[in-house]
């Protein structure tokens, strides 16, 4: 089945760039997503991107998408302590009756003063 | 951007009772609407999926009969824990779907969660 993999922690130093990777193995998902989870809090679409796109920016964030390799990057410029947080990649399942997401294990990303 | 409120945002219940959660969508109607757990420091598990008017479609594993989704309007959806032990104490997330995002995209709306903590 599909199947979404991220590192599990990234630790970065506030003011540096944080690069969080992802892979996939459905290579027919249409979209790709980011999304950013607090603590004790719900998930937020931080950005997604279609899959024709090679690059999204967005502000403070970019995503690269390698669909060669199936591989999914978020960057985050000048990273600040409030960007420490849960980030989860999912792809979108396109199969069955209902279209639903695939998710990542997340990647808890600390970011130091 | 879409609004969706989750109602408890935290309970705790004795074991053996039932426990109602609802999910809305505040400012647009979804035709969609997931139920998700999550445990500490792990990633989401969909528990089902519902559409408006219809039974929900529920993942493998997850049994229907303790955890009741209804999903009575573009706009609402609750999920009963029935007869709840301590090890369905979890954080649960509702999400809600809308069809014609940005670019026509499919985008998934989260709710706060719920903390249901049952002794």
């Amino acid at each position: 089945g599909e199947d979404v993999e991220q590192s599990l922690f990234l630790s970065v130093r506030e003011g540096d760039s944080s690069v969080i990777n992802c892979t996939y193995t459905d290579s027919s998902s249409t979209y790709l997503y980011w999304y950013k989870q607090e603590p004790g809090a719900g998930l937020q679409l931080l950005t997604y991107i279609f899959s024709n796109m090679d690059m999204k920016q967005d502000q403070r964030l970019t995503v690269l998408l390698n669909k060669k390799d199936k591989h999914l990057s978020l960057r985050i410029a000048d990273t600040q302590t409030g960007d420490s947080a849960i980030y989860f990649c999912a792809e979108i399942d396109n199969a069955g009756n209902n279209r639903k997401l695939i998710w990542g294990l997340g990647t808890s990303l600390a970011v130091n003063p | 951007g879409a609004v969706v409120s989750q109602h408890p945002s935290w309970v705790i219940c004795k074991s053996g009772t039932s426990v109602k959660i609802e999910c809305r969508s505040l400012d647009f109607q979804a035709t969609t609407m997931f139920w998700y757990r999550q445990f500490p420091k792990q990633s989401l598990m969909l528990m089902a999926t519902s559409n408006e008017g219809s039974k929900a479609t529920y993942e493998q594993g997850v049994e229907k009969d303790k955890f009741l989704i209804n999903h009575a309007s573009l706009t609402l959806s609750t999920l009963t824990v029935t007869s709840a032990h301590p090890e369905d104490s979890s954080f649960y997330i509702c999400s809600a779907s809308s069809l014609a995002g940005l670019q026509g995209s499919y985008e998934q709306y989260f709710g706060p969660g719920t903390r249901l903590t049952v002794t």
